[in-house]
């Protein structure tokens, strides 16, 4: 079973709109969690990194938040862009120098005009 | 800004031949990382090395080989491919001291479709 579990699988918004994507984990112990953003047909780029102590960091127009008690993050995007549409991924370490990173299986969001 | 590139970006190849992925990267990592990504699956670590001529499997290593002669490329071998291996081929790299804390720079990937 994954250890990463994204939410929804997909989701359809219209430009200018804003949406959460879902992310729980049962990964333990906890080091960070990532969100990565990744195009069709391009590798994942990072977005943002929370460790156990913050539970919200912003990029752009991103901003994800973590409760590690719950082991529940959320990415939220404002103001949608076409250039929004890619798949998110939501990646969790064990350990600050672990190689083997726990990733969920993606969101996929699709900006319409 | 760090940049790691693959081979091929589509690939298509017959049952039972032999298949290389190359990688490389141009930012002096010691940490290189072969995925692969299926859809409604995260992506899974086939082998992992963080050193040259150093390996490690990951977590679907069956049916993979890898190598690194090379600090800068880290190639991926299927040695008979089947068409269970199609999919989306994803190289990795990071600094050492940032195993797998913090971020690991991917490449853009190669399709590989098995017929």
């Amino acid at each position: 079973k994954n250890q990463v579990e994204q939410s929804p699988q997909s989701l359809i918004i219209l430009e200018g709109k804003n949406c959460t994507l879902q992310c729980n984990y049962t990964v333990s112990p906890f080091s960070n969690l990532r969100w990565y953003k990744q195009d069709t047909g391009r590798g994942p780029v990072s977005l943002t990194i929370m460790t156990f102590s913050e539970n919200t960091k912003s990029n752009g127009r991103y901003t994800a938040t973590l409760d590690a008690d719950t082991k529940q993050s959320s990415l939220h995007i404002t103001a949608s862009q076409l250039s929004d549409s890619a798949s998110y991924i939501c990646v969790v370490s064990r350990y600050s120098n672990d190689y083997k990173l726990s990733f969920g299986a993606g969101t996929t969001v699709t900006v319409r005009a | 800004d760090v940049k790691v590139t693959q081979s091929s970006r589509y690939l298509v190849k017959r049952t039972g031949e032999k298949v290389f992925l190359e990688c490389v990267q141009d930012m002096d990592h010691e940490n290189m990382f072969w995925y692969r990504q299926d859809p409604g699956l995260g992506l899974r670590l086939i082998y992992f090395s963080y050193d040259v001529k150093m390996k490690e499997k990951g977590d679907i290593p069956e049916g993979y080989s890898v190598s690194r002669e090379k600090k800068e490329r880290f190639s991926l071998i299927l040695e008979s491919a089947s068409t269970n291996q199609t999919s989306m081929y994803l190289c990795a790299s990071s600094p050492r001291r940032l195993a797998g804390g913090l971020e690991q720079y991917f490449g853009p990937g190669t399709r590989l479709t098995v017929t």
